[in-house]
């Protein structure tokens, strides 16, 4: 079966640090460009950032660039995602999404986890 | 960076009647739109891709057209279990990528 499980979320104080993991089974996990959505509470989808399949490749979002890094370990078939100096916008559901063009390209998201929720907070 | 425009951000219709969203991108994207259903506390489900192409095990009620700026996905005859809100994304070329802002789908 297909999975997509995100983890890590939770509370942090502005200008703290958090790591999402999102731990995936049922492909072969680096053929795909994987990516980060967000949706803050009561919002719409908010585009984070992008990975390539060997990790050499990343893209971000300007809300979150020099703040957020993702990476991945596709010997653990785990996606990372270190969020740094967090900030009250940044208070959200965290979803891990599965790129579906499976190679060296970026498409439309087939997979989506079911999401870890960031609530930044003093 | 591409901004998506879609409307209404809200809109009531009856179960049987026919329901149009529009999705307008500040620039041309071709056909590389997709659009996605998310019901009330889960994550989003891909409907439509490349503007036009149903999903695999999607209901052919729902569709998609357009092209360039201009885009519309349509559910032809509402049913009790399509209430939920829909978002359009871009993918022309590379990320970052964005989403319309939504539009909440209720019943009537």
């Amino acid at each position: 079966e297909v999975q997509l499980v995100e983890s890590g979320g939770g509370l942090v104080q502005p200008g703290g640090s958090l790591r999402l993991s999102c731990a995936v089974s049922g492909f072969i996990f680096s053929n795909y460009v994987m990516h980060w959505v967000r949706q803050a509470p009561g919002k719409g989808l908010e585009y984070v950032s992008a990975i390539s399949g060997d990790g050499g490749s990343t893209y971000y979002a300007d809300s979150v660039k020099d703040r957020f890094t993702v990476s991945r370990d596709n010997s653990k078939n785990t996606l990372y995602l270190q969020m740094g100096s967090l900030r009250a916008e940044d208070m959200a559901v965290y979803y891990c999404v599965r790129d579906r063009c499976g190679g060296d390209c970026y498409w439309y998201f087939d997979l989506w986890g079911r999401g870890t929720l960031v609530t930044v907070s003093s | 960076d591409i901004q998506m425009t879609q409307s209404p951000s809200s809109l009531s219709a009856s179960v049987g009647d026919r329901v149009t969203i529009t999705c307008q991108a500040s620039q041309d994207i071709s056909n590389y739109l997709s659009w996605y259903q998310q019901k009330s506390g889960k994550a989003p489900k891909l409907l439509i891709y490349d503007a036009s192409n149903l999903e695999t095990g999607v209901p052919s009620r729902f569709s998609g057209s357009g092209s360039g700026t201009d885009f519309t996905f349509t559910i032809s005859s509402l049913q009790p279990e399509d209430i939920a809100t829909y978002y359009c994304q871009q993918y022309d070329d590379l990320p970052p990528y964005s989403f319309g802002q939504g539009t909440k789908l209720e019943i009537k």
